[in-house]
């Protein structure tokens, strides 16, 4: 069973619709999450970045932990073609020098004009 | 301002062959991270460095070599290629850490026949 697991998609979503994505994971430890966008043929971009619990919010992108129960997703709304990507999550245990990040495997979103 | 640079773009290897993939970066970071990207696998660690003249292994070091002589050079190496290592390897740059933010490079795109 992988650390990170992540929905492949592809998610299909109308323009103007609100995309929801997660990932779950088992590891109780990690602390740092972050959620990362890759466009086709590109490397990844920094999206949002939240620490521990709760709900984070910047522009159209709200990220949500709870590690309760393992979980964390990022909403989208007002969702644009622009949008149309790979969403990679990723964590991590403590904020040192030699950590590491963990990856989900990535969704594929497209969302349709 | 190119961030971070990765040559060569593509690349086809014959089994048993040897190749080094160069990333170069301009944005002066500390910490450099050679990742390799397969479907549905997300992005997986294969050595990292925290500085000049350091390197550590990451989550899949076998089969790569890796060098940093030079603070804004990160060098990956294939001694041997194997169809194994088909892959998109993309390399990464932090400023502290893992957990801050990662910028990566466009990609290398290897195929071993």
């Amino acid at each position: 069973q992988k650390e990170v697991e992540q929905d492949p998609g592809p998610l299909s979503v109308p323009e103007g619709a609100i995309v929801s994505l997660n990932c779950t994971y088992s590891n109780s430890a990690f602390q740092y999450f972050m959620w990362y966008r890759q466009y086709s043929r590109k490397g990844p971009e920094l999206l949002m970045y939240t620490y521990s619990s709760g709900n984070k919010e910047d522009g159209r992108f709200t990220a949500q932990v709870d590690k309760s129960s393992k979980y964390i997703s990022l909403f989208i709304r007002d969702s644009q073609p622009s949008d149309s990507a790979t969403y990679l999550c990723a964590m991590s245990p403590i904020k040192a020098a030699g950590n590491k990040l963990t990856f989900g495997g990535g969704t594929r979103v497209l969302v349709k004009p | 301002n190119a961030g971070v640079t990765q040559t060569p773009k593509f690349r086809v290897l014959k089994t048993g062959q040897s190749m080094t993939l160069l990333c170069a970066q301009d944005m002066n970071h500390e910490y450099m991270y050679w990742y390799r990207q397969d479907p549905g696998m997300g992005l997986r660690l294969i050595h990292y460095s925290v500085g000049e003249g350091t390197t550590a292994k990451g989550e899949v070091p076998d089969g790569y070599n890796v060098s940093r002589l030079k603070k804004q050079n990160f060098l990956l190496g294939l001694e041997s290629a194997a169809p194994s290592q088909t892959s998109v390897y993309f390399c990464a740059i932090s400023l502290q850490g893992a957990t801050d933010t990662q910028y990566f490079g466009p990609g290398t795109r290897l195929t071993v026949l």
